[in-house]
C-alpha cells in the first residue's frame, strides 16, 4: 500500500532562517505530488504541484520554493522565512488511474515563524 | 483564476439531524470532485470523490454532482457528535487540486 511521509511534524524558526520540508511517498511510483499551506482557520492554499522529477508549478510566487529531486521526493525550501510564512504545510499525493484522483496527505508540518 | 468556494458557516446541527454542505467552482472544466474531512490540527482525509453528474451514497454521506450548475454537495445523514470537523471541498483539472476554505460542522449531543 502506499505511504506518504511528511518531517518534521512541527518546526520554530526564526525570522529570516532558512527552511527545508521534506516529503516522500511510498508504494507508487509517477505520483504527482503537492503542497499546501493552510494559515490558522482558513483553508488550503496550494503552493505547488509537480508532476515528474524536475517538473515544478508554482502558484503562488513568494520566497518559498520546491524541488523534486527523485520521482518520489518533493522538497519545499526558503532563504529567508517571513513572519508570514507561518502555518500548517501539507504534501500531498496524487495519481491518475482510471479516472481516480484523489489526493492523499502527509501528517502536515506545523511551522511557527518568530 | 480557479476558485472554490463553500458555504461560510459555521454549521451547527443537533445529533441525528442532517447535515448540508455545499461547494461551487469555478472551471467548467474540472473533471473530479472531492469531500474531505479535518479534525483540528489534523491533515485532510478523503471522505467521498465524485466523478460524474448524479448521487453517490456511502453509508450516512452522500454527495451530489450538477456539472451544469457547478455544484457539489454533501449530506451526512444520523450526524454524530464524532463528525464535528472542518469539511473541505475540492475539484481537481488536469492535477491541478484546489480546495475551498472548508466548513466547520458541529453536532451537537
Amino acid at each position: 500500500s502506499q505511504t506518504i511521509h511528511q518531517w518534521p511534524a512541527t518546526l520554530v524558526q526564526p525570522v529570516g532562517s532558512p527552511l527545508s520540508l521534506e516529503c516522500t511517498v511510498e508504494g507508487t511510483s509517477n505520483p504527482n505530488l503537492y503542497w499546501y499551506r493552510q494559515a490558522a482557520g482558513r483553508g488550503l492554499q496550494l503552493l505547488f504541484y509537480s508532476v515528474g522529477i524536475g517538473q515544478i508549478s508554482s502558484e503562488v510566487p513568494q520566497n518559498l520554493s520546491a524541488s523534486r529531486p527523485q520521482d518520489r521526493q518533493f522538497i519545499l525550501s526558503s532563504k529567508k522565512l517571513l513572519l508570514s510564512d507561518s502555518g500548517f504545510y501539507l504534501c500531498a499525493w496524487n495519481q491518475d488511474q482510471a479516472m481516480r484522483t484523489e489526493a492523499f496527505f502527509g501528517q502536515g508540518t506545523r511551522l511557527t515563524v518568530v | 483564476q480557479k476558485e472554490v468556494e463553500q458555504n461560510s458557516g459555521p454549521l451547527s446541527v443537533p445529533e441525528g439531524a442532517i447535515a448540508s454542505l455545499n461547494c461551487t467552482y469555478s472551471d467548467r472544466g474540472s473533471q473530479s470532485f472531492f469531500w474531505y474531512r479535518q479534525y483540528s490540527g489534523k491533515s485532510p482525509e478523503l471522505i467521498m470523490s465524485i466523478y460524474s453528474n448524479g448521487d453517490k451514497e456511502d453509508g450516512r454521506f452522500t454527495a451530489q454532482l450538477n456539472k451544469a450548475s457547478q455544484y457539489v454537495s454533501l449530506l451526512i445523514r444520523d450526524s454524530q457528535p464524532s463528525d464535528s470537523a472542518t469539511y473541505l471541498c475540492a475539484v481537481n483539472y488536469n492535477n491541478d487540486m484546489r480546495f475551498g476554505a472548508g466548513t466547520r460542522l458541529t453536532v451537537k449531543p
